[in-house]
């Protein structure tokens, strides 16, 4: 079946650091994938998105990429902040289907 | 805040009952994603429904039932009520409810069942 996977684990960074994030598909080709950000107990709340012939895609310290060959997506945030501190959510859609499959999202703790 | 309103913000209930989860979307969006968040599982996509009719159909439940009404807004119908139901339950809107659009998640309804 068609599944998005992201790191269960939560990814603890130093302030200032990058942040690096994956999401990966199998079973599954996506034409576009998306980035949210879910703070806890609130909705989440969009970031990004990529489409598939596009490799990279920047928004101020953000950055994500799609490497269809390895069947996935790197979201990076750069000079990460305490504020950044977060579960981030990818999901993925294609043009043929109204709906976005979601990955379990990864938890980011910034530490300052 | 995000312009999608969802009411109630909590409910508690018992199980064997119904509830009826309310959400308006915002202005101008004509779709409706309803979507089911458990503590150890990611976001569950139940229904989707564009300018009053259903788009596409996920994991829901034959218990649960949506619609969208002329207004656009939309409710979600839990009955039967099970102990595995309790959940945070997320409204969201798009535009067109193209694969590209964005959503926007309302605040959510924390469903719990006793």
């Amino acid at each position: 079946s068609q599944k998005i996977e992201q790191n269960s684990e939560a990814l603890n960074i130093q302030e200032g650091k990058t942040a690096t994030l994956t999401c990966n598909y199998t079973n599954y080709s996506p034409a576009y994938l998306q980035w949210y950000r879910q703070d806890p107990g609130r909705g989440p709340v969009f970031l990004l998105l990529i489409r598939e012939n596009e490799k990279e895609k920047r928004k101020e310290r953000l950055k994500v990429t799609f490497d269809t060959t390895l069947k996935q997506s790197l979201f990076h945030i750069t000079a990460s902040q305490p504020a950044d501190s977060a579960t981030y959510l990818c999901g993925a859609s294609m043009d043929s289907n109204y709906q976005l499959i979601w990955g379990a999202g990864t938890k980011l703790i910034i530490k300052p | 805040d995000s312009g999608v309103t969802q009411t109630p913000k909590h409910l508690i209930t018992a199980t064997g009952q119904r509830v009826t989860l309310r959400c308006s979307p915002r202005s101008g969006d004509l779709s409706v994603y309803w979507y089911q968040q458990s503590l150890d599982q990611g976001l569950q996509f139940l229904i989707h429904y564009y300018n009053g009719e259903e788009r596409a159909k996920g994991n829901i439940l034959e218990r649960f039932s949506a619609q969208q009404f002329p207004d656009l807004h939309s409710e979600l119908n839990l009955s039967s009520l099970e102990l595995g139901d309790s959940a945070l339950y997320f409204c969201a809107s798009s535009v067109q409810g193209a694969p590209t659009d964005t959503q926007y998640f309302g605040p959510g309804t924390r469903l719990t069942v006793l």
